[in-house]
């Protein structure tokens, strides 16, 4: 499995855009990047996934360099209700790896300042 | 509506007792999981299951035990083995196969220890 670095906190004020670096170097050809966000005492809830350039709905964006080797979610004008951990996740969703792809580290925990 | 209930919300354990944390989806997804997660941590996997009657354990699986009679129930046994049981625990669901496989989590279950 590929491992990931992340930041392990980030702060940040209302209406400012947050980008958040994830670094995966063993990125293997079939995997996926997958963002979840978690609020204190509550599950993860995905957010955005990719594979490779970019990725956007109505929440984020997810930019993808030609290496694969990093990835950027990016939160445009975060609000006091951004405030939560984000886990960066890189797996095959392949059956063969099924269920050995979701390893949560420890995330990045954003505080959004008033 | 469509999710994953876990109950009950909060569990107390007496020192040797076993208790059960219920899990329950109407997803209609194959794959379920259990996470455990300790204050200020990622999720660590217990045990998940892709089918019916099958289960693989995860990372840190002594002390606990699962059953998947159901397609939609995913119980899990703390057992008086696990001599820390202390945390939230998370139960999660997903489709099998599926190209980009992302996982849904329940409300979670917070155990604690008298």
């Amino acid at each position: 499995l590929a491992k990931t670095t992340q930041p392990i906190s980030m702060d940040s004020y209302e209406g400012q855009e947050v980008n958040i670096t994830c670094s995966h170097n063993n990125i293997a050809t079939n995997d996926y990047i997958t963002w979840y966000q978690q609020f204190p005492s509550q599950g993860p809830r995905f957010i955005i996934q990719g594979y490779k350039t970019k990725v956007t709905n109505e929440v984020a964006s997810l930019f993808i360099p030609a290496d694969r080797k990093s990835s950027t979610l990016s939160l445009p004008r975060v609000s006091l209700s951004d405030t939560a951990v984000y886990y960066c996740l890189v797996g095959d969703p392949g059956p063969d790896n099924y269920g050995q792809n979701f390893v949560f580290g420890p995330g990045t925990r954003l505080s959004v300042l008033p | 509506d469509g999710g994953i209930t876990q109950s009950p919300k909060y569990l107390f354990r007496k020192e040797g007792q076993n208790v059960t944390l219920s899990c329950e989806q109407n997803l209609n997804h194959d794959a379920m999981y259990w996470y455990r997660q300790d204050p200020g941590q990622g999720l660590r996997l217990i045990y998940y299951s892709q089918i019916v009657n099958d289960f693989q354990k995860g990372d840190i699986a002594e002390g606990y035990s699962v059953s998947r009679e159901k397609k939609e129930s995913f119980p899990l046994t703390v057992t008086s083995a696990q001599k820390n049981p202390t945390a939230f625990y998370l139960c999660a669901s997903s489709m099998w196969g599926a190209k980009k496989e992302t996982q849904y989590f329940g409300p979670g279950t917070r155990l604690l220890v008298l």
